[in-house]
C-alpha cells in the first residue's frame, strides 16, 4: 500500500495564486520526486532532489527536501490554466531497482 | 525521438477472460516498469524488468498477472482470468538503465482495463 500521505487532497484555487503542497513519511527517504500526471496521460517528473535540505526550482516551481528526510514541499507561483491536474511526490528504490512508490496525490483546480 | 507507447489504450473485456497489454519502451531502455493506477489513487509498482529478465515481480498481486519483455525492448502484460477488481489504468515507464544519470522513468500514457 501507499507509504506517502500528500495534502492537501484537492485544492480550488483561482488563476494567478500560490499553491503549497506537502508530502510526508514515517520512514526516511534518500530521494524526493514530484510527479504530475494529466487526464489521459502517464506521470511526468517536476523536481528531483536528493539531499536533505535541498531546494530546487524548476521555472514557478519550487520543491524543499525536509531537513529530516521524512518530509518535502512544492510550491508553484502564478498557477496558470495548465497547471491543473494530479500532482504526486514518490520515493525511488535503491540503485539498481528503481521502482517508485507513490503519494496519494493533490488534485488541483483552478476556477475561472 | 518517440516517447513510450502502450496499446490498446482502451480494452473492455468479460469477467474471467485473458487480456494482453503492450509496452513499446523508449529505444535504449534497458528498465521498464508496469504500475497499476486505481481510481483515485496513485500509480503501484508491479514488476520491472532489467533487460529481458525480470529483476522485481513483487507487485504483482496474484498468480493471474504475469509479464514478458523476451527481446529486451517490449514487453506484455498478461492477466488470465479477469476480474472485476483488475479495472484499472495500466502504465508502462521506462528508463535508461541504473547508473546512467538520474534514471528518470519516462511513462507512457497508460491502458484503460474495465472488466465487466
Amino acid at each position: 500500500g501507499q507509504q506517502l500521505n500528500q495534502s492537501p487532497q484537492s485544492m480550488f484555487i483561482q488563476e494567478g495564486e500560490d499553491v503549497s503542497m506537502n508530502c510526508t513519511s514515517s520512514s526516511i527517504f534518500n530521494t524526493w520526486l514530484w510527479y504530475k500526471q494529466d487526464p489521459g496521460e502517464g506521470p511526468v517528473l517536476l523536481i528531483a532532489l536528493y539531499k536533505a535540505g535541498e531546494l530546487t526550482s524548476n521555472g514557478r516551481l519550487t520543491a524543499q527536501f525536509g531537513i529530516t528526510r521524512k518530509d518535502s514541499f512544492l510550491n508553484i507561483s502564478a498557477s496558470i490554466p495548465s497547471d491543473v491536474g494530479i500532482y504526486f511526490c514518490a520515493r525511488r528504490g535503491d540503485f539498481g531497482n528503481e521502482k517508485l512508490t507513490f503519494g496519494t496525490g493533490t488534485r488541483l483546480t483552478i476556477i475561472p | 525521438g518517440a516517447g513510450v507507447s502502450q496499446t490498446p489504450s482502451n480494452k473492455v473485456t468479460e469477467k474471467g477472460k485473458y487480456v494482453e497489454l503492450r509496452c513499446d519502451p523508449i529505444s535504449g531502455h534497458t528498465a521498464l516498469y508496469w504500475y497499476r493506477q486505481s481510481l483515485g489513487q496513485g500509480p503501484e509498482f508491479l514488476i520491472y524488468f532489467q533487460g529481458t529478465g525480470a529483476a522485481d515481480d513483487s507487485g504483482l498481486p496474484n498468480d493471474r498477472f504475469f509479464a514478458v519483455r523476451p527481446e529486451g525492448s517490449v514487453s506484455t502484460l498478461k492477466i488470465q482470468r479477469t476480474e472485476r477488481g483488475d479495472s484499472a489504468v495500466y502504465l508502462c515507464a521506462s528508463s535508461p538503465g541504473p547508473g546512467i544519470g538520474t534514471d528518470t522513468q519516462y511513462f507512457g500514457p497508460g491502458t484503460r482495463l474495465t472488466v465487466l
